[in-house]
């Protein structure tokens, strides 16, 4: 079982590339979260999906966009890259209720410069 | 809207010693509350959660933690830090929609 992973780990970007952060699942989970987690701020939502088929935005979406692939992977693409998304990134996955215990991949850190 | 202050940026004690890290809340609903620890470089993990049972909660790895509705406090307390304890921790609620808020974090340093 290896729980949530994250694709990659680390990655530079310059200011206007895109890319594509990767999270998958193996423990048919039905909800999915990305989070960024910056000095000082906590986590914050940047979007979940609260099941297979759906996504909603999340307190900072913009910049942003989200694709549930299926119910095991849920993808956040950053379209073209701002220095103020430097940042560590989190997905999270949740069995189904929101009083459940989210559990959270190994993050992947981005820098843009 | 809900939110979560932690009192504190930064804890220091040494090791063998009680740890205390505050948070208090402010949720519209009876609201779930969890504490997350983050080692370095890692993810997150569920230390403890409140979902409207005992209000005194039993955690993994010694912590507890105590629900207290007319302070809305949920601070969480472990009777001897130990080295490995050193990490971030942060407490979160949840007002039961899929939007958690999470506090800005307590940075505990365990002093041998």
């Amino acid at each position: 079982n290896a729980g949530v992973t994250q694709t990659p780990k680390f990655q530079v970007l310059k200011t206007g590339q895109s890319m594509t952060l990767q999270c998958a699942q193996d423990m048919n989970h039905n909800s999915m979260y990305w989070y960024r987690q910056d000095p000082g701020m906590g986590l914050r939502l940047i979007y979940y999906s609260a099941s297979e088929g759906t996504t909603d935005k999340g307190e900072v979406p913009n910049g942003y966009n989200v694709s549930r692939l299926n119910k095991r992977e849920f993808s956040l693409r950053l379209e073209s890259a701002a220095p103020s998304q430097t940042s560590v990134y989190f997905c999270a996955s949740q069995r189904e209720s929101p009083q459940e215990t989210q559990y959270f991949g190994p993050g992947t850190r981005l820098l843009v410069l | 809207a809900q939110s979560v202050t932690q009192l504190d940026s930064h804890v220091s004690v040494s090791e063998g010693t009680p740890v205390l890290l505050r948070c208090n809340y402010s949720s519209s609903y009876s609201p779930s509350l969890f504490w997350y620890v983050q080692h370095p470089n890692k993810g997150l993990q569920l230390l403890l959660k409140y979902t409207s049972a005992a209000t005194l909660v039993k955690g993994i790895n010694g912590f507890e933690a105590e629900f207290k509705k007319s302070e809305t406090s949920f601070h969480l307390t472990k009777p001897s830090a130990h080295m490995s304890d050193a990490a971030e921790y942060f407490c979160v609620v949840s007002d039961h929609d899929y939007k958690l808020s999470f506090g800005a974090g307590t940075t505990v340093t365990v002093r041998a």
